[in-house]
């Protein structure tokens, strides 16, 4: 079964540190690019970051540039997000999601086509 | 706020057909990025329901399409099912931003 599991969410004071990790499961994590997106409480969803199959692309949104850093770990299998200098904003539930492809002769798609159940991130005092 | 404008809420009865626009600009659908639509339901997840503008992946309901014109696209439910309420993200590119991706604003669809 293909499978994302987050972890490692909790409750950390401003300006403190956190790191998330996903676990894949059932599919050739390595051929896959991987997102993480977050949803504030009772907010839409929110694209965070994102690291190429490769290793050598990685984007992130203006809101945690500077601040989060996305890695991942072929030989475990797991993606992760570094989490610094973290504020009041940034309390959301986390989810990573696979970034799929559909390649044709017209055009390549790119799409998020598998997702965890999440971890929640609270930042408070 | 989104680059990506979607109405806050939709809502139809059980059979009607509902459309959701999902409006952009000249450096994101505009410019001829794709357009992806997502369904979630309170408490779980994001799950894809178009990708590429109109694609279903499988396991979709064909009651479920999606197109794309210009400056906006638009995921149209038809047999409106109470399953179908939930929230609804469209998702493309921007080129404006660092990161590229971009999630609509989201729309919330009610079953009356």
């Amino acid at each position: 079964e293909v499978q994302l599991v987050e972890s490692g969410g909790g409750l950390v004071q401003p300006g403190g540190s956190l790191r998330l990790s996903c676990a894949a499961s059932g599919f050739t994590f390595s051929a896959y690019g991987m997102n993480w997106v977050r949803q504030a409480p009772g907010k839409g969803l929110e694209w965070v970051s994102y690291i190429s199959s490769s290793h050598t692309t990685m984007y992130y949104a203006d809101s945690v540039k500077g601040r989060f850093t996305i890695s991942r770990d072929k030989a475990k299998n797991s993606l992760y997000l570094q989490m610094n200098s973290l504020r009041a904003e940034d309390t959301a539930m986390y989810y990573c999601a696979r970034e799929g492809f559909d390649y044709r002769v017209e055009n390549h798609y790119y799409y998020m086509d598998v997702w965890g159940k999440g971890t929640t991130v609270t930042v408070s005092s | 706020q989104s680059v990506l404008t979607q109405p806050p809420s939709v809502s139809g009865a059980p059979g009607q057909r509902v459309t959701i626009s999902c409006t952009g600009s000249s450096s994101n659908i505009g410019a001829g990025y794709d357009v992806q639509w997502y369904q979630q339901v309170p408490g779980t997840a994001p799950k894809l329901l178009i990708y590429g503008n109109s694609n279903r992946p499988s396991g979709v309901p064909d009651r479920f399409s999606g197109s794309k014109s210009g400056t906006s696209a638009s995921l149209a439910i038809s047999g409106l099912q109470a399953e179908d309420e939930a929230d609804y993200y469209c998702q493309s590119y921007d080129s404006s931003l660092s990161g590229f991706r971009v999630f609509g604003t989201g729309t919330k669809v009610t079953v009356l």
